[in-house]
């Protein structure tokens, strides 16, 4: 099945700092990839939705300002928390689909990161 | 409310039991549907879709019901290995393909 890896795996960060995370599809072009945040406890949230070369799309309550992704290559997406605090400290998971633009395509998951702001 | 609601959990159930989850959606737009597995501090995999017909993998059968908006999943012979958060999932075709989950009813299976 198709691949997609999630870096790093886990972070710590003072608070105020930013993170990137990067999401790759490593054995398919994808050409819509999504962003989900996870608390402990609760279930996946879609934070925004990514097309490769234009600009996200946010879900409601989520910070574009905040939360910048980019997503300029058919492999490559990255997620960025600019000055995070404590309360952005959650389970970050993006997934990719292929394809053409279509909606009825599987969604892969990437593995995960795990943010910790202190 | 909530577009996709779960059993409240956690199931506690021994070995060889049979287990049932419920789940219903609030959209009924909703166009496809699924159960995901999520085991602790890992990402969401997907379990199997829900076809209107029922579809049966195995040891797991899952049912969905477009009229009263109702999906479920049945486990029969429970293994420990089971031991995980079901997460019950809907597919927003209309809405560029977003996938949105319930928050997961979490099943432990002891010896």
């Amino acid at each position: 099945g198709a691949v997609v890896s999630q870096h790093p795996s886990w972070v710590i960060c003072k608070s105020g700092t930013s993170v990137k995370i990067e999401c790759r599809s490593l054995d398919f072009q994808a050409t819509t990839m999504f962003w989900y945040r996870q608390f402990p406890k609760q279930s996946l949230m879609l934070m925004a939705t990514s097309n490769e070369g234009s600009k996200a799309t946010y879900e409601q309550g989520v910070e574009k300002d905040k939360f910048l992704i980019n997503h300029a290559s058919l492999t490559l997406s990255t997620l960025t928390v600019t000055s995070a605090h404590p309360e952005d400290s959650s389970f970050y998971i993006c997934s990719a689909r292929g394809g053409e633009r279509g909606v009825e395509g599987t969604q892969y998951f990437g593995p995960g990161t795990r943010l910790t702001v202190l | 409310r909530k577009e996709v609601e779960q059993d409240p959990g956690p199931f506690n159930v021994p070995e060889g039991a049979t287990v049932a989850f419920n789940c219903t959606y609030s959209n009924s737009a909703s166009q496809s549907f699924f159960w995901y597995r999520q085991d602790c501090r890992k990402e969401p995999k997907l379990l199997m879709s829900v076809y209107s017909s029922g579809n049966e993998d195995g040891r797991f059968t899952a049912q969905l019901n477009r009229a009263s908006q109702y999906i479920s999943l049945l486990i029969r012979d429970s293994k420990l290995s089971d031991s995980a958060t079901y997460l019950c999932v809907v597919n927003m075709n209309n809405q560029g393909g977003k996938l949105i989950f319930g928050q997961g009813t979490e099943l432990s299976v002891k010896p």
